[in-house]
């Protein structure tokens, strides 16, 4: 069974220092790995994804993340924090190849960016 | 390209009643989900349709909770006999049908279901 755990339901870090947000995934296949912004009343944004390729996967805004088969994690990490940055963000894996709508989210981590 | 609509952004029901959330995908997708988020929690996949087709609804509610995506109009989440353990937020994602290559999912703003 796919599953995914985010370590850590708050990380608050100081405006220009590094974010690093954790994320393991267990998957009896090979998985589809994705990070989401959530803003305050709002939905969902794709900050980046993994599918196949290159190991390492840029998103916007500044973010990447490394997927790591040898010990499934998928950590996303922005070298320079912004204000705006402060949200709550979803690890996420899905079921199968080709649809990726259906997902597993993790629990969810709550960044605090302080001035 | 308008994102994926979803209607109302609030919506208050009083226990007993019936709530109605609805789903516009974006164009050219023919294939939507509905995820739940409680208060604290993830977003947890409810149900997956494409046109007049549900395709899997094994994190649907056995009881009160149906889906539908008609040839015309946007998908439907109907909450039947609403209790305050449904108040939450009800995301809406939609996708192209799979092709070679991997799709992606666009999540709509979300309904968020109060019941009084």
């Amino acid at each position: 069974a796919q599953s995914v755990t985010q370590l850590g339901s708050h990380v608050s870090v100081s405006e220009g220092a590094l974010v690093l947000l954790r994320c393991n995934y267990s998957s009896s296949v090979p998985p589809y790995l994705f990070w989401y912004v959530q803003y305050p009343n709002q939905g969902l944004q794709l900050l980046l994804k993994y599918t196949t390729g290159a190991t390492l996967v840029k998103g916007i805004n500044g973010f990447e993340a490394e997927f790591k088969k040898s010990e499934t994690s998928f950590h996303l990490t922005k070298p320079s924090a912004h204000m705006s940055d402060a949200a709550e963000y979803f690890c996420a894996v899905s079921y199968g190849s080709g649809n990726t709508g259906k997902l597993i989210f993790g629990q969810g981590t709550t960044l605090q960016v302080k001035p | 390209n308008a994102g994926v609509m979803q209607n109302p952004r609030h919506l208050v029901r009083r226990r007993g009643q019936e709530a109605r959330l609805r789903c516009s995908p974006m164009k050219g997708h023919s294939h939507v989900y509905w995820y739940r988020q409680l208060p604290e929690e993830g977003l947890k996949f409810m149900v997956y349709l494409q046109k007049e087709n549900i395709i899997d609804e094994s994190g649907m509610p056995k009881e009160r909770f149906s889906a539908e995506f008609p040839k015309e109009g946007p998908s439907i989440l109907r909450i039947q006999q609403v209790v305050r353990g449904d108040s939450a937020a009800y995301f809406c994602a939609s996708s192209p049908p799979p092709q070679q290559g991997v799709t992606e999912a666009f999540f709509g703003q979300g309904t968020r279901l109060t019941v009084v």
